[in-house]
């Protein structure tokens, strides 16, 4: 079957940096995708990477190693309102969008 | 960017009844269309996916004939959820791939509660 494992929740304070890991064993791999969703409202995208390395987007960044099946989402300077659950995503040889287990990120003050 | 609507937001309906969630990208079109489901602290669940001018390809363990899927045009899908039950209550979102095949957006999800 195919799975897209991440860390079920994370904390930390304003001003941090947090990691959000994800694994995935899909049928298929046309790229990795995050998306943020905040509590009642609809999945936004964050960033893409379809080819190994890191890809930079003001405070968020995410990584990809595909021979590691393996990426990250890395959010700097966190902030009160990045409080929400983030999924990252396969394109698979179906075409289609399989989403992660999620991680819920708490921000403290 | 590309908008994608969904119609009703939320909605309450009794056990037995049917009810039918809209999905339209309001600028641009779209000739694939995926419904999911997600549970409260849950992923998103893949449902089907609807292509225009054909039947609807449904996933592993989802009942074809309790979530009708109708996908008429290139910017409106709908899903039916018949016979509603408890069990049925959850949230639906709907996305839309343009034609490219390359971006998908997600409509703002529809809250499904049965009582």
């Amino acid at each position: 079957g195919q799975s897209l494992e991440q860390p079920s929740e994370v904390t930390a304070v304003e001003g941090a940096i947090v990691q959000i890991n994800c694994t995935y064993q899909t049928s298929g791999f046309y790229g990795l995708s995050w998306y943020q969703q905040h509590d009642g409202g609809a999945p936004t995208f964050l960033s893409y990477n379809a080819l190994d390395g890191l890809e930079e987007t003001g405070r968020f960044s995410s990584f990809l190693s595909r021979s590691d099946s393996y990426g990250y989402l890395l959010l700097q300077e966190l902030q009160m309102k990045d409080s929400a659950s983030y999924f990252c995503a396969v394109r698979d040889d179906a075409d289609k969008l399989i989403f992660g287990t999620g991680t819920r990120l708490q921000v403290f003050p | 960017g590309a908008v994608v609507s969904q119609h009703p937001s939320r909605v309450i309906c009794k056990s037995g009844t049917s009810v039918k969630i809209e999905c339209r990208s309001l600028d641009f079109q779209a000739t694939t269309m995926f419904w999911y489901r997600q549970f409260p602290k849950k992923s998103l669940m893949l449902m089907a996916t609807s292509n225009e001018g054909s039947k609807a390809t449904y996933e592993q363990g989802v009942e074809k004939d309790k979530f009708l899927i109708n996908h008429a045009s290139l910017t409106l899908s709908t899903l039916t959820v018949t016979s509603a039950h408890p069990e049925d209550s959850s949230f639906y979102i709907c996305s839309a791939r343009d034609l490219e095949g390359y971006e998908q957006y997600f409509g703002p999800g529809t809250r499904l509660t049965v009582t």
